[in-house]
This record gives C-alpha cells, sequence and structure tokens, in this order.
C-alpha cells in the first residue's frame, strides 16, 4: 500500500499570504494517477487538482498543483477567508489511499 | 444535475453487519469509465477509501478491510450497496460514497471523485 505523508499537519498564515502544503508518498505514484482534495467542517470532501496539476471545474486559479515521482505541492497564492479547510493528498495509482490531512487555519 | 446520498442504519451494536445504501442521479453506472466508491472518515480523522465498483461490475477493496466488505450495484435503481461485517466501535465514522469518473484529455486520461454525497453518521456501540 502507498502511504501519504503530509507536511506541514497545521499551517496558520492570514489572508493574502501564500500556502505551499506538500505530500510525499511512500513509493512513486504517476501524476496521472495524484489529486488533491479540500474539505470544510461538516461537508464533503471537493476535487481541487487532479492529474497532479489540473484543476477541477470552478477551481480558482489562485490553486496550483505540483510535483511528480514521490513528492507533489500544493500552492495556493493569496489565501481567500474561505480557503481556511482540511487539504488532503490522493493517489489511485495502487488502490486508493489518502494522506493525514493539513489544517489550514487563519492566524 | 449529479446527485449521491447515503443511508445507513445512525446506531447499531458490535458485531452486527453495516449495510449501506448510496442512492443517486444525473449518472448511468452503466456509463464506460463510471465508476461508484465508499469512503468513511472517522471523528477528527483523515479519509479511508473503502470500496469501488465500476460500469462492468468490477469490484475493489481496501486491502486491510477486504475479508469484512460487500460492493454492489443495482444498475436500474441506481443504487450502489456496501455491507460490512463484524462492526465494531473503531469503525464509527461518517460513511461517504462518491462518484469516481474518468476524464481524458490530452492523450491521458485521469480519475477523480467529483461528486460525493453529504455522508451519513454511524455509531457502533453497546
Amino acid at each position: 500500500e502507498i502511504v501519504l505523508t503530509q507536511s506541514p499537519g497545521t499551517l496558520s498564515l492570514s489572508p493574502g499570504e501564500r500556502a505551499t502544503l506538500s505530500c510525499r508518498a511512500s513509493q512513486t505514484v504517476s501524476s496521472d494517477y495524484f489529486a488533491w482534495y479540500q474539505q470544510k467542517p461538516g461537508q464533503a470532501p471537493r476535487v481541487l487538482i487532479y492529474g497532479a496539476s489540473h484543476r477541477a471545474t470552478g477551481v480558482p486559479d489562485r490553486f496550483s498543483g505540483s510535483g511528480s515521482g514521490t513528492d507533489f505541492t500544493l500552492t495556493i497564492t493569496r489565501l481567500e477567508p474561505e480557503d481556511f479547510a482540511v487539504y488532503y493528498c490522493h493517489q489511485h495509482g495502487l488502490s486508493f489511499t489518502f494522506g493525514p490531512g493539513t489544517r489550514l487555519d487563519i492566524k | 444535475q449529479v446527485t449521491l446520498t447515503e443511508s445507513g442504519p445512525a446506531l447499531m451494536n458490535p458485531t452486527q453487519t453495516l449495510t449501506l445504501t448510496c442512492s443517486f442521479s444525473g449518472f448511468s453506472l452503466s456509463t464506460r469509465g463510471m465508476c461508484v466508491s465508499w469512503i468513511r472518515q472517522s471523528p477528527g480523522k483523515a479519509l479511508e477509501w473503502l470500496a469501488l465498483i465500476d460500469w462492468d461490475d468490477d469490484k475493489f477493496y481496501s486491502p486491510s478491510l477486504k475479508t469484512r466488505l460487500t460492493i454492489s450495484k443495482d444498475t436500474s435503481r441506481n443504487e450502489v450497496v456496501l455491507r460490512m461485517t463484524n462492526m465494531g466501535p473503531g469503525d464509527t465514522a461518517t460513511y461517504f460514497c462518491a462518484r469516481n469518473q474518468q476524464i481524458c484529455a490530452n492523450n491521458a486520461c485521469y480519475r477523480l471523485f467529483d461528486h460525493w454525497g453529504q455522508g451519513t453518521p454511524i455509531t457502533v456501540s453497546a
């Protein structure tokens, strides 16, 4: 099973700042099989990025994904109040696994 | 408009078998490339993928829970059912169903959970 590790566990930033979230896989994952999800309290997750770098429909362009192999990054430029949430990385190259999440808090 | 709605017993006793139903609309599970998954989330914890069934009735399970899970579909009723045996307190969680769709562009194909239900909370307690 591929294990995903996310860092940091919690990130405290202010609106307008830039957020960089990391995800590391225990073995190589094809970029085609890597995604990022956002979850707000009491809600189901929402897909942000698929194929490592492709924004899903309706996702603002301040969200971007990058990376390959075992290291992937989600970047949010100019944080908006609605961006404070938990972010999960996800792979489906070998079975399906999610990372433990990064909580993005308002500073 | 795609919608998915989970239903289940809310409260159950240890050792019982859980039966969850995902009722969906706005798509057909007989369409090539279409899949539905079950994913759970224990209170304050991360997402855990459980099972997936595809348009061709192929089934895939979490390796750690495989012996306890059975997923099935009724295409005519637009339903996917998950059964989990021998429930225990550690299975207390919100259970989500989600559509897993394939998107192809620029000679590459990708999969994503693009629509989710709101989840149904299941508590296992004596």
